[in-house]
Formats: structure tokens, sequence, C-alpha cells
């Protein structure tokens, strides 16, 4: 089966920095992204990882290395705005079956002042 | 750009009843997908449209639930006969890029039906 393992809540301060991780186990990988959702509403595309090392997108950045099949999503500069629920999600690499997303669990990220 | 719209927001039925989803991908994606969190767990894949064509499948729970997309525009999501356990948030997703069995990252994702079954 396929499965993605990430905390299941972090608490952090404002203005401070949190690495949330995720370890994964599928059947061809292609590809890990991060999503936020804010409230239950529309998750909503952060960052996408298909080679190893870091991307960086303004305060966040994500890493990803295939060898450990883990990656994690780091939010700089924490903003009250940023307490949400975080998804790691894989691609998979199978035929027919390469655009849907295996998801895992969520990290629901509590920004305190 | 408008992005991908789903009716309705909520929906209250009693087991038995039916129930009809729709969603209205972004313009010009051609990729459009179902995904269903039910409560407490993780959002989890139903099916998968290139245009009107059905790619994948796989995560649709049984033969109550039918998905169509014709015209390759919007799509709607069927629930017939309606179970307690179909009770959730349906989400739609579209996305652009289709290369083969792969697709470019990033879904966009629509603000999802509740959907109660009492």
């Amino acid at each position: 089966g396929q499965s993605l393992e990430q905390p299941s809540e972090v608490t952090a301060v404002e203005g401070a920095i949190v690495q949330i991780n995720c370890t994964y186990q599928t059947s061809g990988f292609y590809g890990l992204s991060w999503y936020q959702q804010h409230d239950g509403g529309a998750p909503t595309f952060l960052s996408y990882n298909g080679l190893d090392g870091l991307e960086e997108t303004g305060r966040f950045s994500s890493f990803l290395s295939r060898s450990d099949s883990y990656g994690y999503l780091l939010l700089q500069e924490l903003q009250m705005k940023d307490s949400a629920s975080y998804f790691c999600a894989v691609s998979l690499l199978i035929y027919n079956q390469g655009g849907k997303l295996i998801f895992g669990q969520g990290t629901e990220l509590s920004v305190k002042p | 750009e408008a992005g991908v719209t789903q009716f309705p927001s909520h929906s209250v039925i009693e087991k038995g009843q039916t129930v009809t989803l729709r969603c209205d991908p972004i313009s010009g994606h051609d990729n459009l997908y179902w995904y269903r969190r039910v409560m407490g767990k993780e959002i989890k894949f139903l099916l998968h449209f290139v245009k009107e064509s059905k790619q994948d499948e796989s995560g649709m729970p049984n033969n109550r639930f039918l998905a169509e997309r014709t015209g390759g525009t919007y799509s709607t999501l069927k629930v017939q006969p309606a179970e307690l356990e179909d009770s959730g948030v349906y989400f739609c997703a579209s996305s652009q890029y289709t290369s083969g069995s792969r697709t470019a990252p990033g879904q966009f994702f629509g603000p999802g039906t509740r959907l109660t079954v009492l």
C-alpha cells in the first residue's frame, strides 16, 4: 500500500522557524508536493520537489531526499496567518495513475503570538 | 482567472437518497480530479479525468459512485444510494498539463462540498 507519515500537530511562535517532516512509503514515486489548508477550505499548492534538494519560494522552502524517502517543509518568519493544516502529497510514477496525489494525514500548525 | 468552483457547498441528505455534486474546473484545464476527506482522515483520491475520459478510477469506493465529465468541461459526482459512511468533504481539483501518464505538479483545488448523510 501507499503511506505517508507527518506529525499531527506543531506549535511555534510568531517570527520563528518551523519544519514539518514527511516520510513516505509508496510504489513508483515521482514527486512530493506540499499543500496548505485553512479551516477545512480548499487546499492550496505550496511547493513541489521532483528531484533531491531544496526548493525555495519566499518564506517557504521544501526539501526532498529520495534515497531516504523523506521530505520537509520549512516555514520561516512565521506569521499568525500561517496557522493552518499542512499536507504532504506524493505523485506516483505508475502508468495511468500518474495524476493522482497520495496525501498524508496533515499537520496542524498553530502559531502563537 | 476564476478558480475551481463546486456546488453545492453543503448537502445534508438521508441515507438511501441520491446526491449529485458538481465541479467546474479552471477553464482550459484538461485534468480534473475528485478527492474526499472523511472526518479526521487523510484526503483520498477518487477519480481522474483527462478531458472527458476517465484516466484513473482506482479510488472510487464502490459502484454507488458515478462520475461523469461530459464534453470535457464540468464534472458531476453522483452518489446513489447514499450511505452514512459517504459523509465527508468532497474536493475537486484541476490542472493544465499532461504528458503520457504524468502531469505537472500543482493541482488547484475547489472549496469542497461538505456532504452529511443522516
